[in-house]
């Protein structure tokens, strides 16, 4: 069964960091992009950023702030979130995708307060 | 950037009845590159639909897409209880990747 495991998020203050990390399982990593999606509390879904074998995409809101990558030996993806806003907290999803969402992790919450 | 609006906001029918779901956006979608998930309280989105009209592994039949171009629409023939959630339509034929605002879909 894929398995798709996030981890890393927490409460932080604003202009913090953290590394979101997600661990992919039973299916075929290298042939995927990989994708976070976020969702703030009783809002939307938003495509946050991408990685495929070679290049990396990013939504404007979080461009210089956000790094994503990908560690194909190990089948796990990063999200580096840096300079942390409140407007950033949300549940963020980590998905596998071949264009569209294939695969669906249950997410990892960030708080961004003071 | 393409804009995604879905109508209408909230959908509110009875176990049994069809749904009719309108996702519309600003331009032209490459290549049909258009999907569907849904939602429930608690949960990860789940994909229902890719390229506007397949359905994606273990999706029952009741749920169908249709549409090319603008106009997209996913229905579900006859709504059993574990339907009613939120739905979201999402284009990859362009970037960034966007997502519709969401249809919920209730029981009347």
């Amino acid at each position: 069964e894929v398995q798709l495991l996030e981890s890393g998020g927490g409460l932080v203050q604003p202009g913090g960091s953290l590394r979101l990390s997600c661990v992919a399982s039973d299916f075929s990593f290298r042939t995927y992009g990989m994708v976070w999606v976020r969702q703030a509390p009783g809002k939307g879904l938003e495509w946050v950023s991408g990685i495929s074998t070679d290049n990396t995409y990013y939504v404007d809101s979080v461009k210089g702030r956000f790094t994503i990558s990908r560690d194909s030996s190990k089948n796990i993806v990063y999200l580096q979130l840096n300079s942390l806003r409140a407007e950033d907290t949300a549940m963020y999803y980590c998905t596998a995708a071949r264009g569209y969402l294939d695969y669906w992790g249950q997410g990892t919450l960030v708080s961004v307060s003071s | 950037e393409i804009v995604l609006t879905q109508s209408p906001g909230t959908l509110s029918l009875s176990p049994g009845e069809r749904a009719a779901l309108s996702c519309r956006a600003s331009q032209s979608v490459n290549s049909n590159f258009l999907a569907w998930y849904q939602q429930k309280p608690g949960q990860a989105p789940r994909l229902l639909i890719y390229g506007a009209s397949s359905r994606a592994t273990g999706i029952p039949d009741r749920f169908s897409g249709s549409g090319s171009g603008t106009d997209f629409t996913l229905t579900i023939s006859r709504l059993e209880p574990e339907d009613f959630a939120v739905y979201y339509c999402q284009q990859y034929g362009g970037s960034p990747r966007t997502f519709g605002q969401g249809t919920k879909v209730e029981i009347k």
